[in-house]
């Protein structure tokens, strides 16, 4: 049982290059939401999916979208990266009793 | 909207002193209370949550959270820390009332423990 898996840990994009982010759980939860971190802010929320098919803008979904490919998988993409976008990503998942996080994707943008 | 203030940024301890850190939110409705830890390098693990019932909740690794509704405070607390405990700690409030499903996290408070 692996919980929450997203790929990639690490990467370093330039300005201006797309990319996504790739999250899934094994846990059948209907919930799924996308975070960023940054110092002194905490996590804040950029997209969330309350079931498959449906997806709602969190705090700050500028300059990203998203897709509930299925109920297992839920990806965030970033069309042309901006070095404001350069943050740790979590993906999360459930949606009573607390959420279950992935370990993150450290993302920098030059 | 909800929010939730973390007053204490940064802390410093000695092993085997007290430890509290406040959480306060604003929304006045029904509300889910969390607090989560995040080890360096780590993601976010639930520390404890309350729901209903009992406002003194008791997690893992020793700690408690008091909900104080009429604070809207949700204090973490442990008797004595270790060095182990050092990590950042983050409050999150959801509210169902409001049909929002995700968590609202503070700003995060990070605390250093010297042995």
């Amino acid at each position: 049982n692996a919980g929450v898996t997203q790929t990639p840990k690490f990467q370093v994009l330039k300005t201006g290059q797309s990319m996504t982010l790739q999250c899934a759980q094994d846990m059948n939860h209907n919930s799924m939401y996308w975070y960023r971190q940054d110092p002194g802010m905490g996590l804040r929320l950029i997209y969330y999916s309350a079931s498959e098919g449906t997806t709602d803008k969190g705090e700050v979904p500028n300059g990203y979208n998203v897709s509930r490919l299925n109920k297992r998988e839920f990806s965030l993409r970033l069309e042309s990266a901006a070095p404001s976008q350069t943050s740790v990503y979590f993906c999360a998942s459930r949606e009573t009793g607390g959420q279950d996080f992935g370990d993150g994707t450290r993302l920098s943008i030059l | 909207a909800q929010s939730v203030s973390q007053h204490n940024h940064h802390v410093i301890l000695s092993e085997a002193a007290s430890l509290e850190l406040g959480c306060n939110y604003s929304y006045g409705g029904t509300v889910n209370l969390f607090w989560y830890v995040q080890y360096p390098g780590q993601h976010l693990q639930l520390l404890l949550k309350y729901f209903s019932g009992d406002p003194l909740v008791k997690g893992i690794k020793g700690f408690e959270a008091e909900f104080i509704k009429s604070k809207f405070s949700f204090n973490l607390r442990k008797p004595s820390v270790q060095w182990s405990d050092t990590a950042e700690y983050f409050c999150a409030v959801n509210s169902w009332d409001t049909g929002r499903r995700a968590l609202t996290f503070g700003s995060g408070t990070r605390l250093q423990v010297q042995p």
